[in-house]
């Protein structure tokens, strides 16, 4: 059974606009969330990562984490077709932040 | 400051056939990872390592998969008789602690 569950599979947004992709664990013991960009045939690149209730800013992309209901989301302002990717979320136990379990990804086309 | 570094970058075998994956982590990089990623599919941990330590192979199929890291740097990734269902993407990652995870460009394996 996978631990963390993406939503949608697939987005298609226009340049220029808002992308927002949904991330939950059905595992209780987690504790920390990371957001990971892979370019197709290129590896996964750490966009983000955060461990509190609220909200974390950085450039274009915002991260949410609600602790309680282990559900995460980011957001892409301004969507530049540079931005289209695999858009991998991971969540970590709080006993070991170096475990990461994967979800399956969000496939995110920007169109121009 | 130089990436992870993989090799070989691809790989094509029958069924039945040996094949070993080599993995150079960022200099100064106490952790090493191995991933396998399916396609269409988020990464998932093989194994990883803290020096020359394994600290969680439980998810490595031991009976046909293997993985050292002698000298706590390098590593190698080894499977003894390919199966079909083993085509996936072969990632390494490292990090410093259980900070970020850098990932390596990958193998990605075609089994025949």
């Amino acid at each position: 059974q996978q631990k963390v569950q993406q939503s949608p599979e697939s987005l298609i947004v226009p340049e220029g606009g808002m992308a927002s992709l949904n991330c939950t664990s059905s595992d209780r013991n987690v504790d920390y969330f990371w957001w990971y960009r892979q370019h197709s045939g290129k590896s996964p690149k750490m966009l983000m990562s955060i461990f509190s209730n609220g909200e974390k800013e950085e450039g274009r992309f915002t991260v949410h984490l609600n602790k309680a209901s282990l559900h995460t989301s980011l957001h892409i302002r301004d969507s530049q077709p540079s931005d289209s990717a695999l858009y991998l979320c991971a969540a970590s136990p709080l006993s070991n932040y170096n475990v990461l379990y994967f979800g399956s990804g969000t496939k995110l086309t920007v169109e121009p | 400051e130089a990436g992870v570094t993989q090799s070989p970058r691809y790989a094509v075998l029958q069924e039945g056939q040996a094949v070993s994956f080599w993995c150079d982590p960022i200099s100064g990089h106490d952790t090493l990872y191995w991933y396998q990623q399916p396609r269409d599919q988020g990464p998932q941990l093989l194994v990883y390592f803290r020096d020359e330590a394994v600290i969680d192979n439980s998810q490595l199929p031991s009976d046909r998969f293997s993985a050292v890291r002698p000298k706590g740097t390098n590593s190698t990734l080894k499977i003894q008789s390919a199966k079909q269902g083993d085509t996936a993407t072969y990632l390494c990652a490292s990090s410093l602690s259980s900070y970020e995870q850098y990932f390596g460009p990958g193998t990605r394996l075609t089994v025949l």
